[in-house]
């Protein structure tokens, strides 16, 4: 069965420093790998995705993710947080057949002055 | 831009009331999801949509049962609302097929007394 797991339930950066949220998922064929974010009283908004081709995504607010098939992973990374950045984040995998999507539990993000 | 709205920002509700949910989209999508969020769970499917009438049962429909009589509107209804059921409900949407990019709803905040 697909899972996905974000093994860090919350982070604190200071402003200005990089960022990386892990994400680790189980599925037997490759999978379609997404990171959404959750503002405050928001719903979620998509920042990245990944199919197939180049392993290095970019995304939108200056993310960026990596796939890498030998770890099952997709981290989130961006080089530099904003005070706007803090949020909660999820990843999330959809099977190559079907509708359904699995989301992680969620990393929640608080960025420091 | 996509627009999905969710008819309830925050919802309070007796034990063993019928409670409906609401959620339209205005993409002409052909998917609706319907997911609760838990703190600690994340995101768990309770039912999806692939066409009008269609419906998917999810990770977690008990309890549950939804209605799409319409394209543009997909409605989740607790038929006796239990404690149990106090969470916040997200609704998203999809234009179609599994790599489709999912957008969500702001969410509707319920709690059952």
């Amino acid at each position: 069965a697909q899972s996905v797991t974000q093994p860090d339930i919350h982070i604190t950066v200071s402003e200005g420093a990089s960022l990386e949220l892990r994400c680790n998922y189980s599925y037997g064929a490759t999978p379609y790998l997404f990171w959404y974010v959750q503002s405050p009283g928001q719903g979620l908004q998509l920042l990245l995705k990944y199919f197939s081709g180049d392993t290095l995504v970019q995304g939108i607010k200056g993310f960026e993710a990596e796939f890498k098939r030998s770890q099952s992973s997709f981290n989130l990374r961006k080089p530099s947080v904003h005070w706007s950045d803090a949020a909660e984040y999820f990843c999330a995998v959809g099977p190559n057949t079907g509708n359904q999507f699995y989301f992680g539990t969620g990393t929640s993000l608080t960025v420091i002055p | 831009d996509v627009k999905v709205t969710q008819s309830s920002r925050y919802l309070v509700k007796r034990t063993g009331e019928k409670v409906f949910l609401e959620c339209v989209q205005d993409m002409d999508h052909e998917n609706m999801f319907w997911y609760r969020q838990d703190p600690g769970l994340g995101l768990r499917l309770i039912y999806f949509s692939y066409d009008v009438k269609m419906k998917e049962k999810g990770d977690i429909p008990e309890g549950y049962s939804v209605s799409r009589e319409k394209k543009e509107r997909f409605s989740l209804i607790l038929e006796s609302a239990s404690t149990n059921q106090t969470s916040m409900y997200l609704c998203a949407s999809s234009l179609g097929g599994h790599t489709d990019t999912q957008y969500f709803g702001p969410g509707t905040r319920l709690t059952v007394l």
